[in-house]
């Protein structure tokens, strides 16, 4: 069973405001991942990490940074939410250097920004 | 370059019919491939995986997929479907995720 981690799984906020994403993973993977999901629509990979000290942007663009300073945790951070930032966030983990790599997602944070 | 296509945006399946879920894909390297489900609310769960072992992959939940590589895809298959099968379901190729194809099923 994986054990990786989202807090909050539920976030309502007004426009503006500062949010941090949390995601811990317990597996000791290197690799991390954030996707970003809207209603019914496909997963876009918006940051990623080979691990400590490495951050990536993915495919999509986002407003969003990322940080890496500890293996386990790997939050993500709007420094000013608004309401295109409303979406789902999910969180993956996987063993780097394997030739598998399986991610293994969170639960996911549901954001609305008002 | 490489690329994932689910070749079905929605299906929609009688219980007790099978389930035919279909990816191709294009890779300049030996594929690592992947099946996850996405149930309404919940996280994402691998439902199968692609090692070079077997080209037949047995999952979870009944699911298989088979790795035809003169194809250059891996389809998703159930015998037979069950009403809790409903869900999104997602190709993964290299860590390419396809666009998913939503899976309905009818009483």
């Amino acid at each position: 069973e994986a054990d990786i981690y989202q807090t909050p799984r539920y976030l309502v906020i007004g426009t503006g405001k500062k949010i941090t994403l949390e995601c811990s993973q317990t597996m000791g993977h290197d690799k991390m991942y954030w996707y970003q999901q809207d209603p019914g629509m496909e997963l876009h990979l918006i940051h990623y990490s080979y691990g400590v000290n490495s951050t990536e942007k993915g495919d999509l663009s986002s407003e969003s940074t990322v940080s890496r300073i500890r293996t386990e945790h790997f939050p993500l951070t709007l420094e000013s939410a608004r309401p295109s930032h409303t979406s789902q966030y999910l969180c993956a983990s996987s063993e780097h250097g394997r030739a598998v790599e399986t991610q293994y997602f969170g639960p996911g944070t549901r954001l609305l920004v008002l | 370059a490489q690329s994932v296509t689910q070749l079905d945006s929605h299906v929609s399946v009688s219980e007790g019919t099978p389930v035919l879920l279909r990816c191709n894909y294009s890779s300049s390297y030996s594929p690592s491939l992947f099946w996850y489900v996405q149930h309404p609310n919940k996280g994402l769960q691998l439902l199968l995986k692609y090692t070079s072992a077997a080209t037949l992959v047995k999952g979870i939940n009944g699911f298989e997929a088979e790795f035809k590589k003169s194809e250059t895809s891996f389809h998703l298959t159930k015998p037979s479907a069950h009403m809790s099968d409903a869900a999104e379901y997602f190709c993964v190729v290299n860590g390419l995720f396809g666009k998913g194809t939503r899976l309905s099923v009818i009483a």
